[in-house]
């Protein structure tokens, strides 16, 4: 199994460009999450999703956008890149959000973007 | 707001000594908690889950949790140079839907 896998690994973008980041997994993993990390910071979640067809906003959803079509997949979207989208974003996967039980998220290496 | 407070360090030890890692949570409801360990330019990873009060121990590495106080620790026995990392406290709520709350990291460096 691959696990999480992200594409591209690298990429700059200039200020109003758009592009997508690919994320796919190969778990069967219902869930799936995009976060950021800021140099010195944890993570942020910017985007969830519980299942295909279902997603939700996380902590830093502006200028974001998701659509989670198939399990498999969960590309997140940027719309008219801004400086203070230069990150590193990662993607993780877990089988289960419920109450008790083994949550854990598997990360996928990050894809580091930069704007100028 | 939930938060997960955590110490940015660094946190300097020796090799073979005992390094304490600590975490505090603010949202009291907070289920469950995990310690991820981050190298540099690399994705995190799971090390240690945590749901009971107490202590729960693997290999070197003791995870302590106490709701009362809302607060976590990670302990890691005989430090390794390659334990230097950065190591992150997260926080998971009750709720179904509920997703980590993660803390900004602990830098941990070991000296040889």
């Amino acid at each position: 199994n691959a696990g999480v896998t992200q594409t591209p690994k690298f990429r700059i973008l200039k200020i109003g460009q758009s592009m997508t980041l690919q994320c796919t997994q190969d778990m069967n993993h219902n869930y799936m999450y995009w976060y950021r990390q800021d140099p010195g910071m944890g993570l942020k979640l910017i985007y969830y999703s519980v299942g295909a067809g279902i997603t939700d906003k996380g902590e830093v959803p502006n200028g974001y956008n998701v659509s989670r079509s198939t399990t498999e997949d969960f590309p997140l979207r940027l719309e008219l890149a801004a400086p203070s989208q230069t990150s590193v974003y990662f993607c993780a996967s877990s089988y289960s959000s419920g109450t008790g039980g083994n949550v854990e998220q598997f990360f996928g290496p990050g894809t580091r973007l930069t704007v100028l | 707001q939930k938060e997960v407070e955590q110490n940015s360090g660094p946190l300097s030890v020796p090799e073979g000594a005992i390094a304490s890692l600590n975490c505090t949570y603010s949202d009291r409801v907070s289920q469950s908690f995990f310690w991820y360990r981050q190298y540099s330019g690399k994705s995190p990873e799971l090390i240690m889950s945590i749901y009971s009060n107490g202590d729960k121990e693997d290999g070197r590495f003791t995870a302590q949790l106490n709701k009362a106080s809302q607060y976590v620790s990670l302990l890691i026995r005989d430090s390794q140079p390659s334990d230097s990392a950065t190591y992150l406290c997260a926080a998971r709520g009750y709720s179904g839907y509920s997703t980590l709350t993660f803390g900004k990291g602990t830098m941990l460096l070991v000296s040889p």
